[in-house]
């Protein structure tokens, strides 16, 4: 099976740009996340989707992310304009249904150096 | 309410056993644990729900206290493999998937 696939791996951009990182979940994973990994920390939760709707977004900064999950597969995560902090690496990961039960599998991540 | 992991730092030698802690201040519906390397995405473990049921790995074992909002992985003759850093991720909200994650416990196997 498919592992959760990221691109693009790598992205360097100068602060005040806009950057766009794209996920394709596992095939029939209901639920998809998006995390912010800061070097030395764990993962940090955006944001989580049901299938195309938002279930938690409290941490996601809104004035400057955005996220969508069109038609419940694929979801595109963007910063703008982008802050020297964004610096990190951006972690998708799906689960097969919503729940205590569901492990997660993360994609390899997208590491954003904003400069 | 990020829960607390111990010790941040292990190394042990190939065969040795280690114990790493994660603790909450809040109650805990669910801990469940993910191993990652240097470079590379988290893997998954365990899970550990309230009640008891437990599913993951066989060769990994862990406990939950649901009482003390504590949860312990086991590693048992370490192999090299083992290397990495392993994160605690709490579920404080019933039954949503949404994960707290721990800052981490980083484990060095050497030969």
């Amino acid at each position: 099976e498919a592992g959760v696939a990221q691109s693009p791996r790598y992205k360097i951009i100068e602060k005040r740009q806009s950057v766009a990182f794209w996920c394709n979940p596992i095939s029939g994973h209901a639920t998809l996340y998006w995390y912010q990994q800061i070097l030395g920390q764990g993962p940090k939760l955006l944001i989580q989707f049901q299938n195309n709707g938002v279930v938690d977004d409290s941490q996601l900064p809104k004035d400057r992310f955005s996220a969508e999950r069109l038609k419940g597969v694929d979801s595109t995560l963007k910063i703008q304009p982008a802050k020297l902090e964004d610096s990190a690496v951006y972690l998708c990961a799906s689960s097969l249904f919503q729940g205590a039960n569901s492990e997660q599998y993360f994609g390899p991540g997208t590491r954003l150096t904003v400069t | 309410q990020q829960p607390v992991q111990s010790p941040q730092a292990v190394i042990l030698r190939e065969g040795e056993d280690a114990v790493i802690n994660c603790s909450s201040s809040k109650a805990l519906y669910s801990v469940h644990w993910y191993r990652q390397k240097h470079g590379e995405a988290p893997v998954f473990l365990m899970i550990l729900l309230k009640g008891g049921e437990q599913k993951g790995h066989e060769k990994i074992s862990a406990s939950f206290n649901e009482k003390k909002q504590q949860s312990s992985l086991y590693l048992t003759a370490s192999q090299l493999s083992y290397s990495g850093t392993y994160f605690c991720g709490t579920e404080i909200s019933s039954n949503t998937g949404k994960l707290i994650f721990g800052q981490g416990t980083t484990l060095q196997v050497k030969p």
